[in-house]
């Protein structure tokens, strides 16, 4: 069974104490990693996708990794504004479900000023 | 340009009464996903619309829910003789071509008493 489990559930850091959350993974077969931000009451927000091990993207202080079994968020020198919910989701090859996203229960992160 | 957009954005029912949330994709996207998403469940995949394809229904929960996408644009998700249990947030989002990322809308919170 297709699975994702990301943790810690929740990571308090002080301002500027950069840190990661990690999103592991066990798939038939990956088409792509998703990361999702999600503020209290609104949808998730885009952030990331990656395809292949090896793969590295960035924006503003945050970076996502990937390797076969797991994909890193790193947090560099966060902000109060960077407290939000962060959802790792993958797609997968074949199935019957060829559109869906699979989501992971999410890490609160929350920033102290 | 436009995001998603859903309504209402809040939706209070009494038991056994029937609803229908409403979807407005981004323009030009042919994939509409919906998603329900409650408290220690994470979000849940329901049912997935491509171009002119069958739906992949294999998520919805029961024979009660049912999703139409009229003219490839505008989707309803209908609930029938709503349970508590039906209570979440359902979140709807679109894809430019149901194999990269996915853009949420803000959802609706759906309370059943």
């Amino acid at each position: 069974e297709d699975q994702v489990t990301q943790s810690p559930e929740a990571l308090r850091l002080q301002e500027g104490e950069s840190s990661s959350l990690n999103c592991s993974y066990t798939v038939s077969g990956l088409r792509g990693l998703f990361w999702y931000r999600q503020d209290p009451g609104k949808g998730p927000e885009f952030l990331f996708t990656l395809y292949s091990a090896g793969e590295e993207k960035e924006k503003e202080r945050l970076k996502a990794t990937l390797t076969k079994k797991e994909s890193f968020l790193h947090i560099t020198a966060p902000k109060p504004e960077d407290s939000a919910t962060y959802l790792c989701a993958v797609l997968i090859t074949g199935g019957t479900s060829y559109g869906k996203l699979t989501f992971g229960q999410g890490t609160i992160l929350t920033v102290h000023p | 340009g436009a995001g998603v957009s859903q309504s209402p954005s809040n939706k209070v029912t009494e038991k056994g009464k029937d609803v229908e949330l409403r979807c407005d994709p981004i323009s030009g996207h042919t994939a509409l996903y919906w998603y329900r998403q409650s408290l220690g469940q994470g979000l849940e995949f329901l049912i997935y619309f491509q171009g002119n394809s069958a739906p992949d229904k294999s998520g919805l929960p029961s024979d009660r829910f049912s999703a139409e996408r009229t003219g490839g644009s505008v989707s309803t998700l209908t609930i029938q003789r709503t349970q508590q249990e039906d209570s979440a947030v359902y979140l709807c989002a679109s894809s430019f071509s149901g194999r990269g990322e996915q853009y949420f809308g803000p959802g609706t919170r759906l309370t059943v008493t």
